[in-house]
């Protein structure tokens, strides 16, 4: 079965330092993964996404991730934090064949930017 | 122009009751979701309709009845309310009838359901 694990609920850095958000999957097939953000009181926002190509993607707001299909790994980074980067964010892969039908979301990474 | 939204935004209710939340998207998209996100903020869906078909149901109690009348809208029933239910719902949206092609979710601003 696919499962995503997001390792460590949170993660503080301080302002203008790297952002480093783990994420691993465990799927035979690399699935489809995403990066949403969430801020406080708000939905979910995409952040960026890898299907296929490129395995090093960027997404909104200065982030990017790399798809590693020999760590099962999907990492976000951020060169130099933000204070408006404090939220939550959340990892999710959509298993292949199912397309859009299914996202499976890690259990979420709350940053928190020190000034 | 709200892309997906959710009323209502709050919902207080006692146990045993009946309630529902509506869920509108104004994308075009033919699929649409609903998720749940407990107090620990994990997310995991609920319900799946494609074309107003029912395509996900994870095993869901059956207290919970979506409804969607039409592509644009899927709309959740929860009878018999219990504390347990207690969260954060949130509907999404997708362009996506082929299981193999991907796009992308979008989500609406959740409904915070208290039950007392």
């Amino acid at each position: 079965a696919q499962s995503v694990t997001q390792l460590g609920s949170h993660v503080s850095v301080s302002e203008g330092a790297l952002v480093l958000l783990r994420c691993n999957y465990s799927s035979s097939v690399p699935p489809y993964l995403f990066w949403y953000v969430q801020y406080p009181n708000q939905g979910l926002q995409l952040l960026l996404k890898y299907t296929t190509g490129a395995t090093l993607v960027k997404g909104i707001n200065g982030f990017e991730a790399e798809f590693k299909k020999s760590e099962t790994s999907f990492h976000l980074t951020k060169p130099s934090a933000h204070m408006s980067d404090a939220a939550e964010y959340f990892c999710a892969v959509s298993p292949p064949g199912w397309g859009t039908y299914k996202y499976i979301f890690g259990t979420g990474t709350r940053l928190k930017v020190l000034a | 122009d709200t892309a997906v939204s959710q009323t209502p935004k709050y919902l207080v209710t006692q146990m045993g009751n009946d309630k529902s939340i509506k869920c509108e998207q104004n994308l075009g998209h033919d699929t649409m979701y609903w998720y749940k996100q407990d107090s620990k903020k994990f997310l995991k869906i609920m319900f799946s309709y494609n074309n107003k078909e029912l395509i996900i149901n994870e095993t869901v109690p059956n207290r919970f009845s979506p409804k969607s009348p039409d592509k644009a809208h899927l709309n959740l029933h929860i009878n018999s309310l219990e504390l347990g239910d207690s969260a954060v719902y949130f509907c999404a949206s997708s362009q996506g009838t082929s299981g193999n092609l991907y796009n992308e979710q979008f989500f609406g601003p959740g409904t915070r359901l208290t039950v007392l």
